[in-house]
């Protein structure tokens, strides 16, 4: 059974640059096509696709984020990574990093999630 | 395509029926939605997916229907453990989204 676990730090400055990586236990990402992804969850409110990456580095982001997100793979470590670059309070929610269901589906549901990790942007 | 869910609110007791709605701005195409239920400080939890199809370890007692721009996920007989958050989320075309929320609540 795959496992998936946030870290990272938990406070980041104005304009800096927010980095979270997720350790998958229980499955290889290399050894599978599935597409891993990123969702965040501002305080008190609902879900946001951030992105995804597949084994081979492919990429897709969501517009909403005006090119300031990017996510890599270490399959060596079996981690993948998230940058979120020139953050602003408006930035802090909970990170969760999620497995897309279907294998070489990258447009999926998400049957497996980390816990979740918050992250707070202030000064 | 932005989802709309309703009630935001859902106030019920142990027993009765729940009934959410998620509303797509666009077509959804083949079905391709999904409901999760969230608890708080819990990750979402995986209930339904291509609209219908319960996930492993889904109580029977929820199920999911709809096409096109209407979805329900019903809740036949509410237990205790079911008050909580629910999202639905298409992923039928990019970007992937997610509807506001429903709480149900006793």
């Amino acid at each position: 059974q795959v496992q998936l676990r946030e870290s990272g730090p938990g406070l980041v400055r104005p304009s800096q640059t927010l980095s979270l990586t997720c350790s998958v236990s229980g499955d290889s990402i290399s050894g599978a096509s599935y597409y891993w992804n990123w969702i965040r969850q501002h305080p008190g409110k609902g879900l946001e696709w951030l992105g995804y990456i597949n084994y081979s580095g492919t990429t897709y982001y969501n517009p909403s984020l005006q090119g300031r997100v990017f996510i890599s793979v270490d399959t060596s470590k079996n981690q993948f990574s998230l940058k979120l670059f020139s953050v602003t309070a408006a930035d802090t929610a909970v990170f969760f990093c999620a497995r897309g269901a279907t294998e070489r589906r990258p447009h999926t549901w998400f049957d497996s999630w980390g816990p979740g990790t918050l992250v707070t942007v202030s000064s | 395509i932005v989802l709309t869910q309703s009630p935001g609110t859902l106030s019920l007791s142990p027993g009765e029926r729940a009934t959410l709605s998620c509303r797509a701005s666009r077509h959804v195409s083949t079905t391709y939605l999904a409901w999760y239920q969230q608890k708080p400080g819990q990750a979402p939890r995986l209930l339904i997916y291509d609209a219908s199809s319960r996930a492993i370890g889904t109580p029977d007692r929820f199920s999911g229907s709809g096409s096109g721009t209407d979805f329900t996920l019903t809740i036949s007989r509410l237990e205790p453990e079911d008050f909580a958050m629910y999202y639905c989320q298409q992923y039928g075309s990019s970007p992937l989204t997610f509807g506001g929320g429903t709480k149900v609540e006793i």
